[in-house]
């Protein structure tokens, strides 16, 4: 079974540039989760999407927004970027949001931007 | 506003012996707890969990304990093995925010030989 993939695995942009994610999910998970891992705020929850809604949000600017397709597949976008916004992203995947089930992350993208 | 603490940002221990990771968290309503492994270059992966209902778990070498009323819960490894070096990650959850984790800050952990 294939794990979660997450595209691009590095990505270099400047400021005020704006920048998209992409996550797939493990096949037949529909819930998806996006976190943010930087030095100094440690590991921080984005937001996460289940049947393409967004049930729940994170506390983060209006720059960082995501959705999700008919396939589970999720995108992250996060616009007019900050040097702050350097970060590794990381996307987790799961059967569903209700309950305690396993999540499964990604590799993460590393984001740097200059 | 921190809710989940590892207060200790690295460990060093001998193989075959017990590594012992603290994690403190200040919401009392959370009722779920996990602990992640991380190596660099890679996602965080699940170790083990807790439900606030119990106060110890196991799963081979690793067992958890959780401290209600303290606020505490613990992660042991036993014996501990070169391969266990990572970053190790509690983290918290409340069944009704669905799948939103709260994670402690990490501990480093390095198994020496």
């Amino acid at each position: 079974k294939a794990g979660v993939t997450q595209t691009p695995r590095y990505l270099i942009k400047t400021r005020g540039q704006q920048v998209t994610l992409s996550c797939s999910p493990i096949s037949g998970h529909r819930s998806v989760s996006w976190y943010q891992q930087t030095p100094g705020q440690g590991l921080q929850f984005l937001f996460e999407y289940f049947s393409e809604t967004q049930r729940n949000k994170g506390n983060f600017p209006g720059r960082f927004s995501g959705r999700q397709f008919s396939n589970s597949r999720s995108e992250m976008n996060v616009s007019t970027l900050e040097l702050g916004d350097s970060a590794l992203y990381l996307c987790a995947s799961s059967l569903s949001p209700s309950g305690y089930n396993e999540q499964f992350f990604g590799p993460g993208t590393r984001l740097t931007v200059l | 506003d921190q809710q989940v603490k590892q207060n200790s940002p690295s460990l060093s221990v001998q193989e075959g012996r017990i590594s012992i990771l603290n994690c403190d968290y200040t919401n009392s309503m959370f009722d779920y707890f996990l602990w992640y492994k991380k190596y660099p270059a890679e996602g965080p992966t699940f170790l083990i969990s807790i439900s606030s209902i119990k106060d110890k778990n196991e799963d081979g070498r690793f067992t958890v304990f959780l401290n209600k009323s303290a606020k505490h819960l613990s992660l042991h490894i036993v014996p501990s093995q070169p391969g266990d070096s990572a970053v190790y990650f509690c983290a918290a959850m409340r069944e009704a925010a669905g799948n939103k984790l709260t994670f402690g800050g990490g501990t480093r952990v390095l198994v020496k030989p």
